[in-house]
């Protein structure tokens, strides 16, 4: 089945560092969405990647979609305390109708 | 506005015993239901989705069932917990926006002794 996988599973970094990071589908994608969750809390959607090559920005935050829709990236610049947690990228199945997430990159923030 | 209400927020169970968990949505009408676990620290699991009223499909076999009895309410059951039930469970409806993200209720954090 689809399978979707992130690295690094962890990341540590001082604060005002710059931190990325990757999603990787075993098959191509229709969309991609990106999730945070901050500790003890629920997930919450960030931004979801549609077309192949785009690039998106929130703030501080960038999002790409590769060209072949196989795998994405999130880039933070000069990380903040408030951005710790844990970054999930999802796409959408064969079917359309179910999100397989990847498995998390969580991130620490020292400050 | 819409909302996901699920409780209860917090439980401890032992081996053995039934579970009911219980998600509802507010503001929005026939969406896609889904129930994800999360073990500590690790990845989202796909349980169950519905699309419908009655209609559930599960993702993995397990000793857990769903059941949709109204469009805006989903349900989580067993009749027998075991220890690997333990984790962090999560409703999700999508339906809810015009990019088709998913919206998560608070979870509810099971624990079986």
């Amino acid at each position: 089945g689809q399978q979707v996988m992130q690295i690094p599973q962890y990341q540590h970094v001082q604060e005002g560092e710059d931190f990325t990071t990757y999603c990787n589908s075993s098959t191509t994608l229709s969309n991609i969405q990106w999730y945070k969750q901050r500790p003890g809390g629920h997930p919450v959607f960030l931004i979801q990647l549609v077309k192949s090559g785009e690039v998106k920005k929130q703030k501080r935050l960038t999002f790409q979609f590769g060209e072949a829709k196989k795998n994405s990236s999130l880039h933070i610049t000069a990380t903040q305390t408030t951005d710790v947690g844990t970054y999930f990228c999802a796409g959408l199945d064969n079917y359309g109708q179910n999100f397989v997430f990847g498995p998390g990159t969580r991130l620490s923030v020292l400050p | 506005s819409q909302t996901i209400h699920q409780w209860p927020a917090t439980l401890v169970q032992p081996v053995g015993s039934p579970l009911s968990l219980e998600c509802t949505v507010e503001g929005t009408s026939n969406p896609n239901l889904y129930w994800y676990r999360q073990a500590a620290g690790r990845g989202l699991q796909l349980l169950f989705y519905s699309v419908g009223i009655g209609q559930i499909s599960s993702e993995v076999p397990q000793n857990l069932s769903a059941s949709r009895p109204q469009d805006r309410q989903f349900i989580l059951s067993s009749k027998k917990l075991l220890l690997s039930d333990s984790g962090f469970y999560l409703c999700a409806a999508n339906g809810l926006a015009s990019a088709g993200e998913l919206f998560f209720g608070e979870g509810s954090r099971l624990t079986v002794l």
